[in-house]
């Protein structure tokens, strides 16, 4: 069964380093998106992306975050800047385009990542 | 904020079926309803969506009243590996290309007893 995966699993990082995120979605889906989950708390919505471009962003997703596909199959999300409060795990999900869309979205492991 | 609403948590014993409910007296005419449950450390996985009709799958089943205001999610018979926190989402639109995105809530932590 298709899935997404992301890598690394687990990154630590110094406050103010820049961090890359990878996310390999399923291979027909065409829209992606990040979330994040800080430790004990709700799953909270960064990002979608369809089509090369951002499609919406949350107020958690400042300039010190951007996406991209930088080919036809990776989906990043890059930390410019870490801060503490950017430990948290980040999950990648996909979708595939369907007429009416369900849009069910299939998640990845996540990536936890730790800012010391 | 959530467009749902569940309870905190529920216990059920192992072999024996788990209602799961969950109200969404604000959904429109075209949300579809869907359920994850995330597992400890791992990412929301997907269990089930419907819109108007109850639907089964191999991992459970979905009853949608007919007023589409309250949807009980079916595990018939509960295991331990399926103790997760089980999210009820109606997406919310707002993306510039159609795309929708998911408003988690608390969710319901489901504990299941040996």
């Amino acid at each position: 069964e298709p899935e997404v995966t992301q890598t690394p699993s687990h990154q630590v990082t110094q406050m103010g380093q820049e961090v890359i995120l990878r996310c390999v979605p399923i291979s027909n889906h065409l829209y992606f998106y990040w979330y994040r989950q800080i430790l004990g708390q709700k799953v909270e919505f960064l990002v979608s992306f369809y089509n090369n471009e951002i499609s919406e962003k949350s107020e958690i997703f400042d300039d010190q975050f951007s996406v991209e596909r930088p080919d036809g199959s990776n989906f990043t999300l890059k930390i410019r800047s870490t801060k503490l409060e950017d430990s948290a795990m980040y999950f990648c999900a996909s979708s595939e385009l369907t007429v009416p869309s369900t849009d069910t979205q299939y998640f990845g492991p996540g990536t936890r990542l730790t800012v010391l | 904020d959530a467009k749902t609403t569940q309870p905190n948590s529920m216990e059920s014993n192992e072999e024996e079926p788990v209602h799961l409910p969950c109200n969404h007296s604000t959904i429109s005419g075209t949300d579809y309803i869907h359920w994850y449950r995330q597992l400890p450390s791992q990412g929301p996985e997907y269990v089930i969506h419907g819109l108007t009709s109850n639907v089964n799958n191999r991992m459970a089943s979905l009853a949608i009243a007919e007023d589409r205001k309250s949807s009980t999610l079916i595990l018939h018979r509960a295991t331990l590996r399926d103790a997760a926190v089980y999210y009820c989402i109606l997406r919310d639109p707002g993306g510039t290309s159609g795309t929708y995105k998911y408003i988690f809530g608390t969710g319901t932590r489901l504990k299941v007893l040996a």
